[in-house]
């Protein structure tokens, strides 16, 4: 079984500040973790995915992630906030069973950014 | 940008009715998921598919079922629409186990 915590369904930052979005999973296999962001009335896109290459991603727009096994975290961060980042994101863990694709998602988090 | 669409876009539908809604991708991808999402649940899957009439149930899927004919298009039906499924349809496709997953434009459906 796997699944995924998103610990803050809201977080506000002001333009300029560190954003930090937290996930914890758990998952019975070795996890690809990955971080997806939602524009309003938009589908999910990838923002970063972790593949066991690298505990530590970059992804697209400034946004990083670190992998800590100990701590079964995948937090989401970003050292100045914009106002283009205000959406919401959503961590997801996959597990290859039996050679079939599952993904997790948790239930998200909304980014405010005040100017 | 993987080419995913959805239709119909938004639909407005009475309790009863069976309602389907269309997934097309053109990307020959192998793996293909339904979602819905709803506030305070995130996504939830519904049905997947890893080929060809090969499907499989999600953790949500009473009162949903999914076809897959073609490696292109994966329909899910609602084959008797009630209130609890007005919801925010998502349709999704990737390439293998543990890839990144593309989504198309969500489907808004409203069940009165």
């Amino acid at each position: 079984a796997q699944s995924v915590t998103q610990l803050g369904s809201h977080v506000s930052v002001s333009e300029g500040a560190l954003v930090l979005l937290r996930c914890n999973y758990s998952s019975s296999v070795p996890p690809y973790l990955f971080w997806y962001v939602q524009y309003p009335n938009q589908g999910l896109q990838l923002l970063l995915k972790y593949t066991s290459a690298a505990t530590l991603v970059k992804g697209i727009n400034g946004f990083e992630a670190e992998f800590k096994k100990s701590e079964t975290s995948f937090h989401l961060t970003k050292p100045s906030a914009h106002m283009s980042d205000a959406a919401e994101y959503f961590c997801a863990v996959s597990a290859g069973i039996g050679g079939y694709q599952k993904v997790t998602f948790g239930i998200g988090t909304k980014l405010q950014v005040i100017p | 940008d993987a080419g995913i669409t959805q239709s119909p876009r938004h639909k407005v539908t009475e309790t009863g009715t069976p309602v389907t809604l269309r997934c097309h991708q053109t990307e020959n991808h192998r793996y293909m998921y339904w979602y819905r999402q709803d506030p305070g649940h995130g996504l939830r899957l519904i049905h997947y598919s890893y080929g060809v009439k090969d499907t499989d149930k999600g953790e949500v899927s009473d009162g949903y079922s999914v076809s897959r004919s073609k490696t292109e298009d994966f329909l899910l039906t609602l084959e008797s629409a009630t209130s609890s499924q007005t919801s925010v349809y998502f349709c999704a496709s990737a390439t293998g186990v543990n890839t990144e997953a593309f989504f198309g434009q969500g489907t808004r459906l409203t069940v009165v």
